[in-house]
């Protein structure tokens, strides 16, 4: 089954600051890879997804960018930080077939201060 | 109207309890059911996942799905203190992305 590594656990950064927010998925290839954001009392909101190296999909418009450059790594980036930024950021990994479930990291809590 | 609808909660019960869950569907193309458990500050983690109409059991969980009424829910039997989480439902059509619910707050007290 596939393990997936997110660093760092907890992160505190100034409005305007640049974020670099890291996943690694280990124990599957080729797998599809997923950014949500986790606000307080909400439900999970999709940033952005990718099927393979280099592809990207954002489902939001907003301060955040994200990027794949090997099969198993995804970053989620920004240069100028928002105090909207704020929340709880999941990596999320789905291995290649269709039908399987959604597998989470233990995600970065990113407060914007 | 939200295309996965769950009770926000909070749910509180006592140790030994039946709990139920439920969340209600609008998308009849829907046809992959999870339910996740997320403790506090950790990321949401599998705990049952079927496909189609039907019950499917696991320990002291048993998920429910029926597509006839877009309505699926997730019982724990013999509740825990350890059961306390927020509890998620979640829903695809296949390759299509998963919706989830808002998620369930429970409390089960000693």
């Amino acid at each position: 089954s596939q393990t997936i590594h997110q660093w760092p656990a907890t992160l505190v950064q100034p409005v305007g600051s640049p974020l670099s927010l890291e996943c690694t998925v280990e124990g599957t290839s080729n797998p599809n890879l997923y950014w949500y954001r986790q606000a307080a009392g909400r439900g999970l909101q999709l940033l952005f997804y990718s099927v393979g190296i280099g592809q990207i999909s954002s489902e939001v418009p907003q301060n955040l960018s994200a990027s794949r450059p090997q099969d198993r790594q995804f970053i989620l980036s920004s240069k100028k930080l928002l105090l909207s930024d704020s929340g709880f950021y999941l990596c999320a990994c789905r291995p290649g077939l269709y039908n399987s479930p959604l597998h989470f990291g233990n995600g970065t809590r990113l407060t914007v201060t | 109207q939200k295309e996965v609808e769950q009770d926000p909660g909070p749910l509180s019960v006592p140790e030994g309890a039946i709990v139920s869950l439920n969340c209600t569907y609008s998308n009849s193309a829907f046809q992959y059911f999870m339910w996740y458990r997320q403790y506090s500050r950790k990321g949401p983690e599998l705990l049952m996942y079927t496909y189609s109409s039907g019950n499917k059991e696991d320990g002291r969980f048993t998920a429910q799905v029926d597509k006839s009424s877009k309505y699926i829910s997730l019982f724990i039997r013999d509740s825990q203190p350890s059961d306390s989480a927020t509890y998620l439902c979640a829903m695809s059509a296949g390759a299509q992305k998963l919706v989830f619910g808002q998620g369930t707050r429970l409390t089960i007290n000693p």
